[in-house]
C-alpha cells in the first residue's frame, strides 16, 4: 500500500517557468490536500479538494492552481514561477470515515526551488 | 479564525531527559487537536490526536499529550528522549464540522548524546 505519492520529489525552476506537482493516492480517500512548508510558518493550506470535482483555496492560492483529475489524483500547477514559490509541497489525503476522521497521511514531500 | 502557536522554535535536551513542547491554540469551541513529527526529508506521521473523552492521550513512539481547556493547550510529553526523537513537531487545529487543518510554526528538537 504505497498511500500518497508525489513527484517529482526535486525540481528546480526558473523565474516565469511553469510547472505541474503529481500527487495520488491508492486509500481511497475522499478528501486531498496541498502545503507548502516553509521554515518556521509550519505548513500552509494552499487548496484543497473535498471530493472529485470539488476544489477551494486554502490560506495560500495566490499563485497557483489545482486539478482533481479523478478521485485518486490531486495535482498542483505553477503557471509562472516566482522565487517567492521556492518551498517544500506536500501533499496529503483524508478519509471521511468516522474511524479515521480528520486524520491526514501526508506524501514524502517535493523541494522546488525557483531561481 | 483558528490559530496555532508553538512557542520553542528549537529545543535542545540530552538523550534520556524528559521533553515537553509547547502549543497554544485559538479557537472558540474544543477543536480536534494532534501532533504530527517530521524526520528530516521526510514527510508528516501522526504521533497522536485528541477528538474527546480522556484529556491524557497517548501516541506512538512512547509520546502522550494532555489537553488543558482552561488554557487552550495541548503539550507533548515524552518521560526519556531517544536519540531517534530528533525531528521537527508539528501541533495542528482542526474545526470539529470543518475540512481544514491549521498547523503551528513547529519545534525543532535536537538530541544531544
Amino acid at each position: 500500500n504505497a498511500g500518497v505519492t508525489q513527484t517529482p520529489k526535486f525540481q528546480v525552476l526558473k523565474t516565469g517557468q511553469s510547472m505541474t506537482l503529481q500527487c495520488a493516492q491508492d486509500m481511497n480517500h475522499n478528501s486531498m490536500y496541498w502545503y507548502r512548508q516553509d521554515p518556521g510558518m509550519g505548513l500552509r493550506l494552499i487548496y484543497y479538494s473535498a471530493s472529485e470535482g470539488t476544489t477551494d483555496k486554502g490560506e495560500v492560492p495566490n499563485g497557483y492552481n489545482v486539478s482533481r483529475l479523478n478521485k485518486r489524483e490531486f495535482s498542483l500547477r505553477l503557471e509562472s514561477a516566482a522565487p517567492s514559490q521556492t518551498s517544500v509541497y506536500f501533499c496529503a489525503s483524508r478519509t471521511d470515515a468516522i474511524s479515521g476522521a480528520n486524520v491526514l497521511t501526508f506524501g514524502a514531500g517535493s523541494r522546488l526551488t525557483v531561481l | 479564525a483558528q490559530s496555532v502557536t508553538q512557542p520553542d522554535i528549537h529545543i535542545t535536551v540530552s538523550e534520556g531527559a524528559s521533553l515537553e513542547l509547547r502549543c497554544n491554540y485559538s479557537y472558540g469551541a474544543t477543536p480536534y487537536l494532534f501532533w504530527y513529527v517530521q524526520s528530516p526529508g521526510q514527510g508528516l506521521q501522526l504521533l497522536l490526536k485528541y477528538f474527546s473523552g480522556d484529556t491524557l492521550v497517548q501516541g506512538i513512539k512512547g509520546f502522550e499529550a494532555e489537553f488543558k481547556r482552561s488554557q487552550s493547550s495541548f503539550n507533548l510529553r515524552k518521560p526519556s528522549v531517544h536519540w531517534s526523537d530528533a525531528a521537527e513537531y508539528f501541533c495542528a487545529v482542526h474545526k470539529a464540522a470543518g475540512n481544514k487543518l491549521t498547523f503551528g510554526g513547529g519545534t525543532r528538537v535536537l538530541v544531544k548524546p
